[in-house]
């Protein structure tokens, strides 16, 4: 089946550092969306790619969606402490489905 | 504001009981969904619906049944509990089309 994988599992940054996480597919996704957890909550969604090389901003969040429509990552610009939790990948194989493949996720975590 | 919301935050459960998770959305979705997310692996989805009475298998149904009477509830019923099935359970809606799922709080189940 269709599988999303996310590295790194985990990530221990300094305040100030920057920090990426990336999503790799076995197959090309429609879109893809990315929530943020934080500890002891929800998932919260960020945004969602559909173009083929897209890239959209959030603040200090850069997000891009791979060519091929495959891969995809997530880049924080000097990380700030209400950046900890953990980050979602996920995926949808055919337009309009409403099934979504989650990657297995990224914890950051941030010395200040 | 939107709002998911789940029966239990916490619950413990013996080997063999029939164990019955709630989850109400007020914001009128078609859509609804249960997942487990477990340490490693992400979040898994067990079921989904998309309409009153209307479901379908996830990744990992096995063990697992739903029930979808009305438009705002969607059950999730284990039959016989088994410690395997320890997990944080969260419960998902969206709009049909809309891709982003907004998740309720969560509920941690431990199967002893």
């Amino acid at each position: 089946g269709q599988q999303v994988m996310q590295i790194p599992q985990y990530q221990h940054v300094q305040e100030g550092e920057d920090f990426t996480t990336y999503c790799n597919s076995s197959t090309t996704l429609s879109n893809i969306q990315w929530y943020k957890q934080r500890p002891g909550g929800h998932p919260v969604f960020l945004i969602q790619l559909v173009k083929s090389g897209e890239v959209k901003k959030q603040k200090r969040l850069t997000f891009q969606f791979g060519e091929a429509k495959k891969n995809s990552s997530l880049h924080i610009t000097a990380t700030q402490t209400t950046d900890v939790g953990t980050y979602f990948c996920a995926g949808n194989k055919v337009q309009g489905a409403q099934k979504l493949v989650f990657g297995q996720g990224t914890r950051l975590t941030i010395n200040p | 504001d939107v709002k998911v919301t789940q029966s239990s935050r916490y619950l413990v459960k013996r080997t063999g009981e029939k164990v019955f998770l709630e989850c109400v959305q007020d914001m009128d979705h078609e859509n609804m969904f249960w997942y487990r997310q477990d340490p490693g692996l992400g979040l898994r989805l067990i079921y989904f619906s998309y309409d009153v009475k209307m479901k379908e298998k996830g990744d990992i149904p096995e063990g697992y049944s739903v029930s979808r009477e009305k438009k705002e509830r969607f059950s999730l019923i284990l039959e016989s509990a088994s410690t395997n099935q320890t997990s944080m359970y969260l419960c998902a809606s969206n709009r049909e089309s809309y891709n982003e799922q907004f998740f309720g709080p969560g509920t941690r189940l431990t199967v002893l």
